[in-house]
């Protein structure tokens, strides 16, 4: 079975630093899709950024980035230039290809940018 | 304006009693799914549908059922609710043909079972 792991709970950083979150996931599947969704308190979910696996280049958006490890199974999440409003409960998600519509979350950590 | 709407928002009853929980999408989208949000579990999926009539269970379908009679309603019903689904309820939609970037959530909908 495939599962996502987030090891940390929750995290702080302050305004204008960055903060790296982590993930790591457990298949055996060759070809999937990664990503990462954001959750502020208004409890709406935003995807910040996805990856797939089969493309060596790790994504960005804007102030976000991605360290996809494939051999490690990790997919870590860099938040750069840390703003107010990235205070929020981020999840890191997996899906299998293969016409799957399976999306495995992993629990969520919860993070606090602070003035 | 595209949009995933899940009624009601907020919802309390007693164990036993029969809800459901609506989700319609305006979008056209082959793809829905059903997730539960709990404390420290973060979102598992209920049920997923492909399209109209195609349905198949997610990672924790026991104690829900699903329809989906048309492309755009994809309700999610309780039939004897109990207090272990007291849960914050999300409905998401997705076009066939793109990956799941593209995923649109409904606000969701906060259930206590008393």
């Amino acid at each position: 079975a495939q599962t996502v792991t987030q090891s940390q709970p929750e995290m702080s950083v302050q305004e204008a630093e960055t903060v790296t979150l982590s993930c790591t996931y457990d298949t055996s599947e060759n070809n999937y899709y990664l990503f990462w969704y954001k959750q502020p308190p208004s409890r709406q979910m935003i995807l910040v950024i996805r990856q797939e696996a089969y493309k060596q280049q790790n994504a960005t958006e804007n102030r976000f980035s991605v360290n996809f490890q494939k051999a490690a199974k990790s997919f870590s999440l860099k938040i750069s230039d840390s703003q107010l409003g990235d205070t929020a409960m981020y999840f890191c998600a997996f899906n299998p290809q293969g016409g799957s519509e399976k999306l495995v979350f992993g629990k969520g950590m919860k993070l606090t940018v602070n003035p | 304006e595209a949009q995933v709407t899940q009624n009601p928002r907020y919802l309390i009853t007693v164990t036993g009693k029969k809800l459901t929980v609506t989700c319609s999408q305006n979008m056209n989208h082959e793809y829905m799914s059903w997730y539960r949000q709990d404390p420290g579990l973060g979102l598992r999926q209920i049920y997923y549908s492909m399209n109209v009539e195609v349905t198949d269970k997610g990672d924790v379908p026991e104690g829900y059922k699903v329809s989906r009679k048309e492309k755009r309603n994809f309700p999610l019903i309780l039939e004897s609710p109990s207090p272990n689904q007291t849960s914050l309820y999300f409905c998401a939609s997705r076009p066939r043909q793109l990956s799941f970037s593209s995923q649109h959530f409904g606000d969701g909908t906060r259930l206590s079972i008393l």
